[in-house]
């Protein structure tokens, strides 16, 4: 099946640093989310992009649709405590266009 | 009002034995979803339907089998349940059938098999 390749897996950074992470796919992809998870929670969307190129931001998260179609990049800025959860990438493709893919997810651990 | 909610939250069991999760979604939705989510925290998609007609079944094990009883349920029935089926299950809804856009997830259902 179809792949997305997350990365970094997890990351341990202070408090007020800035984050960046990526998603890339081996084929195109028409849309591209990002998702948080909390501990005992489900996924929750924070960014969708629909369109090559698009740059979004949601407060302090900026998220952008790779040109190539191929990528997407989630950054934070200013990191917070409560910043700290799983973040997953998901996408779909032309092929797949049923369902939603989703990264291995990026651990944010954050020291005050 | 929660949007997407799935009970139980949590289910211990035996091998061997049958359950049943259950799922309802409040948002006018016409897609529903079941994923799984292992210990290493993958989302892997198992099913989906849209207004009670199965659209994707990812080489599930027939163990395992969905049910749609109207567009706002959508019920995971899993029969002679094995170790490795220990996971987080989440159901999930979004709009539309061609090309599914923002999945909406409910907090997930942790079953444990001993």
């Amino acid at each position: 099946g179809q792949q997305l390749n997350q990365s970094p897996q997890s990351m341990f950074i202070q408090e007020g640093e800035d984050v960046s992470m990526n998603c890339t796919s081996s084929s195109i992809f028409n849309t591209w989310l990002w998702y948080k998870q909390d501990p005992g929670e489900g996924p929750v969307l924070l960014i969708a992009l629909y369109k090559a190129g698009e740059l979004t931001s949601n407060g302090r998260l900026t998220a952008q649709f790779g040109i190539t179609r191929k990528d997407s990049f989630l950054n934070i800025s200013a990191s917070i405590p409560s910043d700290v959860g799983i973040y997953f990438c998901a996408g779909r493709s032309i092929q797949g266009a049923q369902k939603l893919v989703f990264g291995q997810g990026t651990r944010l651990t954050i020291n005050p | 009002d929660t949007a997407v909610s799935q009970t139980p939250k949590y289910l211990v069991t035996q091998m061997g034995n049958d359950k049943s999760i259950k799922c309802e979604q409040n948002l006018g939705h016409d897609t529903m979803y079941w994923y799984k989510q292992d210990s290493k925290k993958f989302l892997k998609i198992m099913f989906s339907y849209n207004n009670k007609e199965l659209i994707i079944n990812e080489t599930v094990p027939n163990r395992f089998s969905p049910k749609s009883p109207d567009k706002a349920h959508l019920n995971l029935h899993i029969n002679s349940l094995e170790l490795g089926d220990s996971a987080v299950y989440f159901c999930a809804s979004s709009q539309g059938r061609l090309a599914v856009q923002e999945l909406f997830f409910g907090e997930g259902s942790r079953l444990t098999v001993l």
